[in-house]
């Protein structure tokens, strides 16, 4: 069974740009998380996705990040004018209805220069 | 708000000795906790989770944690480590959200190196 996969593994783009990062999930797990690790520091939180919806976007940082997941399985994490600060590995997750534990994907690594 | 502190930056320890690593929370309730691992270039592995009743909880590759409420601590800890277990360690603590979800919120990590 495949895991959760995430495309590109790495993006580099200009300061200013627009960008997707794509998320597969685990077939039939309806919760989807995408956190944001920088440098030196642990995953943070983004946007939890339940089925369609997105359920909680508290994390994400202003309101050049969107993300959407409109048939409840693959999401795009989007981010425009990207800045430098935005540079940080983004990371996927997924788990079934009602558990706990999240699965991981590798992570996109984005590098804004 | 939910937060979690790991208090060692970098950890060396001689291959078949014991690890602890250690990890305290801060959450209003009952926490939901989890140890991920990290290897280079890989995703976070789940190690182990608690979210009630034996406070001592067994995970893969030979790991242990306990809780302790009175201490707000959920150490991990390993008898005897292999040089395949230098990684990246992550405590973190699970909230609920709207929609059954689980948010983490994660400590900044433990860099684990293992001498031969």
């Amino acid at each position: 069974g495949a895991g959760v996969s995430q495309t590109p593994s790495n993006k580099v783009t200009e300061k200013g740009k627009y960008v997707e990062l794509r998320c597969d999930p685990i077939s039939g797990h309806t919760a989807l998380y995408w956190y944001r690790q920088s440098l030196g520091q642990g995953p943070e939180f983004l946007i939890y996705f339940q089925g369609t919806g997105a359920a909680d976007d508290s994390g994400l940082p202003n309101d050049r990040f969107f993300a959407v997941r409109p048939e409840g399985s693959v999401s795009t994490l989007k981010i425009q004018r990207t800045e430098r600060g935005d540079s940080a590995v983004y990371l996927c997750a997924s788990s079934p209805m009602g558990h706990t534990e999240a699965f991981f994907g590798q992570g996109t690594r984005l590098t804004v220069v | 708000a939910q937060s979690v502190t790991q208090p060692d930056i970098h950890i060396t320890v001689s291959e078949g000795a014991s690890l602890e690593l250690r990890c305290n929370y801060s959450y209003g309730a009952t926490p939901y906790l989890f140890w991920y691992v990290q290897s280079p270039g890989q995703g976070l592995q789940l190690l182990l989770k608690y979210f009630s009743g034996d406070t001592l909880v067994q995970g893969i590759k030979g790991f242990e944690a306990e809780f302790k409420r009175s201490q707000s601590s959920f150490n991990l800890r390993k008898p005897s480590v292999h040089w395949s277990d230098a990684a990246e360690y992550f405590c973190a603590v699970g909230a609920r959200l709207t929609g059954g979800g689980n948010k983490l919120t994660f400590g900044t990590g433990t860099q684990l190196k293992v001498e031969l």
